[in-house]
């Protein structure tokens, strides 16, 4: 009965290679997010989704590129990965009042994917 | 200055210390304000949200100082299993978690 998963939980791969990780929620929350964790452990945030649509992307590479199939999931593909991109990515979800309003709800991690280019 | 600013640490507390914890922002429209604990290589875990009036549960009390732009953390009565990083975090109008950095505490015997 886990709340947020994501999948893998490790990804060792070569610079250039194209890699995805995967996210899914059944909290039935409306809105779900990606974060970055760098190597200093700063934890940022890099997109939102509401109800599968695109409410947040905070200057991220378009190397990057987020898909919602459904409000449950939340998949991260990255293209041409560079050494830079070596951290753990967490997926987040949180319930909202409509039109995606999330202030003051909480936000459910998952267990992150420990990202290692080489 | 950086959005949100915690001294990184380490706090090196003796279990039953008292030990508190500050949080400065940098963004006067920030909404709502949260603690978030962190274990080594596990996910941010939302410890307490902060309300205006300040919140208290079991030996931990949160306050929130919107004049001076500061959030506080206060532990009593430590554990060893209070051992964690300590974010502290908060929404803006873009409704987003903005976290800082992070406060380590080590709880020791």
């Amino acid at each position: 009965d886990t709340a947020v998963s994501q999948t893998p939980k490790y990804l060792v791969t070569q610079m250039g290679n194209d890699k995805s990780i995967k996210c899914e929620q059944n909290l039935g929350h409306d809105t779900m997010y990606w974060y970055k964790q760098d190597s200093k452990k700063f934890l940022k945030i890099m997109f939102s989704y509401n109800n599968k649509e695109l409410i947040i992307n905070e200057t991220v590479p378009n190397r990057f590129s987020p898909k919602s199939p459904d409000k449950a999931h939340l998949n991260l593909h990255i293209n041409s990965l560079e050494l830079g991109d070596s951290a753990v990515y967490f997926c987040a979800s949180s319930q909202d009042l409509a039109g995606g309003i999330t202030e003051g709800y909480e936000q459910y991690f998952g267990p992150g994917t420990r990202l290692t280019v080489t | 200055r950086k959005e949100v600013e915690q001294d990184p640490g380490p706090f090196n507390v003796p279990e039953g210390a008292t030990v508190a914890f500050n949080c400065t922002y940098s963004n006067s429209a920030s909404q709502s304000f949260f603690w978030y604990r962190q274990d080594c290589r596990k996910e941010p875990k939302l410890l307490m949200s902060v309300y205006s009036s300040g919140n208290e549960d079991g030996r931990f009390t949160a306050q929130l100082n919107r004049a001076s732009q500061y959030i506080s953390l206060l532990i009593r009565d430590s554990k060893l299993s209070d051992s964690a990083t300590y974010l502290c975090a908060y929404t803006g109008t873009a409704s987003k978690l903005t976290f800082g950095t992070g406060t380590r505490l080590q709880v020791t015997l």
